[in-house]
């Protein structure tokens, strides 16, 4: 069965710029998480979708951020206009369910850079 | 939210057992205690996770005492593939899979 993958594995663009980066998470997985690092700093949670919804969007940065899920499947966090803090580590992360009893699946992350 | 604090780094040599342990103080009574392990260029991965006593898989064992305010990872016989980061994580009892990441524990392994 496939992990959580996610496109492109590294992005770079200049300030000013959009970016679009691709989560596919497990099939079957109804949530679905969004967390990135940027550097020198812990991973943080963006937001979480429930199927098609958004369940918590607490820790977007700010409105440059659009994450959507059409269809529940696959899911699309849009940065625009890229700033160069917004550099860093930006992972996906499904489970079949909620609570933290569930186990979390991580992909290997989108490694944004932007100069 | 229940904020853990673990070791920053941890050295330990092939097939030594490594035991790093997490204090979380403020943690609520439907939180559950996950640990995962991350290696470099790749996304943090599940390890074990527990909610009180021991819990053991094929990978490690994991020790909560009665108060829940600590637990400790066990690592049996480590080999220079564990050398990773090792991350305490303890859920919000809202449920949501929001995990608060804290620094986790650089374990390296040395031959």
């Amino acid at each position: 069965e496939a992990g959580v993958t996610q496109f492109p594995s590294h992005s770079v663009i200049e300030k000013g710029q959009t970016v679009t980066l691709r989560c596919d998470p497990i099939s079957g997985h109804d949530n679905l998480y969004w967390y990135r690092r940027v550097m020198g700093k812990e991973i943080k949670f963006l937001l979480h979708f429930v199927k098609e919804s958004k369940q918590d969007e607490s820790g977007m940065p700010n409105n440059r951020f659009l994450a959507e899920r059409t269809g529940g499947t696959y899911s699309t966090l849009k940065v625009q206009p890229a700033e160069l803090e917004d550099s860093g580590v930006y992972f996906c992360a499904s489970s079949q369910g909620q609570g933290m009893n569930t186990e979390a699946f991580f992909g290997q992350g989108t490694r944004l850079t932007v100069v | 939210l229940a904020k853990t604090t673990q070791p920053i780094s941890m050295d330990s040599y092939e097939g030594q057992e490594v035991n790093i342990t997490c204090s979380h103080n403020n943690i609520a009574t439907n939180d559950y205690i996950t640990w995962y392990q991350q290696f470099p260029s790749q996304g943090p991965r599940f390890i074990i996770q527990g909610y009180k006593t021991k819990v053991t898989n094929e990978v490690a064992s994991l020790f909560i005492p009665a108060d829940r305010k600590s637990s400790t990872l066990s690592l049996p016989r480590v080999s220079l593939s564990d050398t990773a980061v090792y991350y305490c994580l303890v859920g919000e009892v809202s449920g949501t899979y929001k995990y608060i990441f804290g620094t986790g524990t650089r374990l390296k392994v040395l031959a």
